[in-house]
Order: C-alpha cells, then sequence, then structure tokens
C-alpha cells in the first residue's frame, strides 16, 4: 500500500459530462501529481501542485483542471468528457516538489461511453 | 525535452532465469534520476528501483540490479531468480534535479513462465 488514496475506483460517464477525482496523498508529502495512462500505453503527465500551488503542467487539456486543497487532497476535473478521454487516471505524491520519488495511487479507471 | 525508449514491448522468462530490460534516455542534463516502476494486472504504479545520475554504483534492491552507463544513455533491469509474481508491465522513467516530473518510456510486457 503506497499510501496514496484515489476516489473512486471506476467510473462510467457519457460523453459531454462533468466528474471530478479524488487524491488523498502519503501523510506527510506536500506535493501531488496527476497522470493519465490511456489504453496500453504509458503514463503521461497531466499537472503538478505543491503545497497547494500549481507547480508544474504537462499536457492537460483546457477542459481538464485541477487543484489542491489546505488539507493537500487534490482534485481533478474533467469536463466536456470525449470517447478518447477513458483512461487511467494516477494520482502520486512526493514529499520534496523536486528529487523525490513519487508514489502513486491504485488510480481512477475513467470509461467515457 | 526528455524522451525514455523501451525498445522490447514484450518479454518472457522462464521461472527462477534471470532477464534483462532495456532502456535508453535522451536528455541534455548532468544529473538526473531513473526509475523502473512495475505495473501488475491490479494496474498499481511500484516504485522498483532508483538510480541517481552522479553516483556511479549501480542501484541493486534484492532480485532486482540496474546496469546504469550514463555515457550511453542506457539504463536496463536485471532482475534475477524470476518469479510468477515478476508477471508485470515495467516502465523506465527519467526525472530531471529541477523538478519531480516524470518522463516514462512505452513499457516492456514480461511474462514469467513457470
Amino acid at each position: 500500500d503506497s499510501g496514496v488514496t484515489q476516489t473512486p475506483k471506476h467510473l462510467i460517464t457519457a460523453t459531454g459530462q462533468r466528474v471530478t477525482l479524488r487524491c488523498s496523498p502519503r501523510s506527510g508529502d506536500l506535493s501531488v501529481y496527476w497522470y493519465q495512462q490511456s489504453l496500453d500505453q504509458g503514463l503521461q503527465f497531466l499537472i503538478q501542485y505543491y503545497n497547494g500551488e500549481e507547480r508544474a503542467k504537462g499536457n492537460i487539456l483546457e477542459r481538464f483542471s485541477a487543484q489542491q486543497f489546505p488539507d493537500l487532497h487534490s482534485e481533478l476535473n474533467l469536463s466536456s468528457l470525449e470517447l478518447g478521454d477513458s483512461a487511467l487516471y494516477f494520482c502520486a505524491s512526493s514529499v520534496e516538489p523536486y528529487n523525490s520519488p513519487l508514489h502513486f495511487g491504485n488510480g481512477t479507471r475513467l470509461t467515457v461511453t | 525535452a526528455q524522451t525514455v525508449t523501451q525498445s522490447q514491448p514484450e518479454m518472457s522468462v522462464q521461472e527462477a532465469e534471470t532477464v534483462t530490460l532495456s532502456c535508453t534516455y535522451d536528455t541534455s542534463e548532468n544529473n538526473y534520476y531513473l526509475f523502473w516502476y512495475k505495473q501488475p494486472p491490479s494496474r498499481q504504479m511500484i516504485l522498483v528501483i532508483r538510480q541517481e545520475a552522479y553516483k556511479q554504483q549501480n542501484a541493486t534492491e534484492n532480485r532486482f540490479s540496474v546496469n546504469f552507463q550514463k555515457a550511453a544513455k542506457s539504463f536496463s533491469l536485471k532482475i534475477s531468480d524470476s518469479q510468477l509474481g515478476d508477471t508485470a508491465m515495467y516502465f523506465c522513467a527519467f526525472m530531471e534535479t529541477s523538478g519531480s516530473r516524470l518522463t516514462f518510456g512505452e513499457g516492456t510486457q514480461l511474462t514469467v513462465n513457470p
């Protein structure tokens, strides 16, 4: 168990809808990352937060947004969903915003129908 | 931008034997970190081993070891005494020292046969 908690585990929704994925980092970790893993592909970095502030942004679509709250949990909001957004979304956390190994949650599997 | 390449989409090995997974990367950085992550059928991402580029000694974690060739930008993973539980997708990943963003390779699906 990595200590990173993601909810829900599975999510099925229709095109055009909006969903929110939630992540609680390991105790003591201040940095949170979101990654997207499409079918049979590697992980693509979406966005990083450190202590509530956005630190780095990757290939995140404008339809997607995220935030980290004062209690350090993070939410990834996906709107105007398309079939291609179906993927496994991972949250990871680390102690520092750099040079720290990432510990991953079990992911949220999103299916858009 | 950094890139990570895993040229072996699939590999198989017999139980108790040794297997080596290949990874190459491209960067202009001098200091960085390299990782191997394991993703079993449960889809969880599990950190296997970590190597710091400024350390010449190859990292080792029990049955897992790496062969880090900095000049060649190569970072292979050796699994000794393979076990059925080692069956998983293995991802090589790069992290620059100025940040914690991981750049992943495409993955190698390893199957350990009984």
